[in-house]
C-alpha cells in the first residue's frame, strides 16, 4: 500500500463546476497535509496547508481532512481553465523531518 | 516571500561525467531537500539535509550524494551521470519537516 494515494486521473470538469481531488494515506500519526499545484513544466506551489480535522476556506479553494478516515480532500469551486494542472497531496508523518507527496491528480477544466 | 533557487534551469551532460546541482535559499530554514520527477512516477526524494553538514538518505539516493556546508546552501552532485539520470530536478526548503516545503524552479537535465 502506498503512503499517500490519488487517483492519477484525468479529472474533467467543465468551467464553472466544482472540481473534488480526493487524496488517502496510510499513517494515522500524520499531523500536517498539503496541497500543491503544479503546471507543466513547472515546480509545485502550496495552495493550502490543513493541519486539523474539519474544512479550510481560502478563496475558491476548500481543503477538508478527515483524520478518522485518512483522507483530505481539496475543492476548486468555479473551476476555471487556468484551474488545469497536476495537484500533488503531500503528508507529514509523526517523526519524520519529510513530506510524502502522492503522484497526483491530473485536473483538466474546459471552457 | 520565499525564494528557493537552482543554479541551471537547463543542463545536458555526458555519461561519466560528474555533475553539480546547486540550490540556495533566503528564509533561514533548516530543512533542505532534493527531489527527482519523472513522468507517471511522480516527486521521489533522493535525499535531504535537516542541518548544516547532517543528510539523510531519501528514497532514491543511489548514484547521487550531497553536501550542505552552509545553511543556505544544498548541493547535489551525480558522481558518474549516466542516462537513466535525466530527469528533472527540484530541490525544495521548509522550516521544520512538518511545514510547508517551498521549491526552485527546477532543473531539467538531459545526460547524453
Amino acid at each position: 500500500q502506498k503512503e499517500v494515494e490519488q487517483n492519477s486521473g484525468p479529472l474533467s470538469v467543465p468551467e464553472g463546476a466544482i472540481a473534488s481531488l480526493n487524496c488517502t494515506y496510510s499513517d494515522r500519526g500524520s499531523q500536517s497535509f498539503f496541497w500543491y499545484r503544479q503546471y507543466s513544466g513547472k515546480s509545485p506551489e502550496l495552495i493550502m496547508f490543513i493541519y486539523s480535522n474539519g474544512d479550510k476556506e481560502d478563496g475558491r479553494f476548500t481543503a477538508q481532512l478527515n483524520k478518522a478516515s485518512q483522507y483530505v480532500s481539496l475543492l476548486i469551486r468555479d473551476s476555471q481553465p487556468s484551474d488545469s494542472a497536476t495537484y500533488l497531496c503531500a503528508v507529514n508523518m509523526l517523526g519524520f523531518q519529510k513530506l510524502v507527496f502522492g503522484t497526483g491528480t491530473r485536473l483538466l477544466v474546459s471552457p | 516571500d520565499v525564494k528557493v533557487t537552482q543554479s541551471s534551469r537547463y543542463l545536458v551532460k555526458r555519461t561519466g561525467e560528474k555533475v553539480f546541482l546547486e540550490c540556495v535559499q533566503d528564509m533561514d530554514h533548516e530543512n533542505m531537500f532534493w527531489y527527482r520527477q519523472d513522468p507517471g512516477l511522480g516527486l521521489r526524494l533522493i535525499y535531504f539535509s535537516y542541518d548544516v553538514k547532517m543528510k539523510e538518505k531519501g528514497d532514491i539516493p543511489e548514484g547521487y550524494s550531497v553536501s550542505r556546508e552552509k545553511k543556505e546552501r544544498f548541493s547535489l552532485i551525480l558522481e558518474s551521470a549516466s542516462t537513466n539520470q535525466t530527469s528533472m530536478y527540484l530541490c525544495a526548503s521548509s522550516l521544520s519537516g512538518q511545514e510547508t516545503q517551498y521549491f526552485g524552479p527546477g532543473t531539467r537535465l538531459l545526460v547524453l
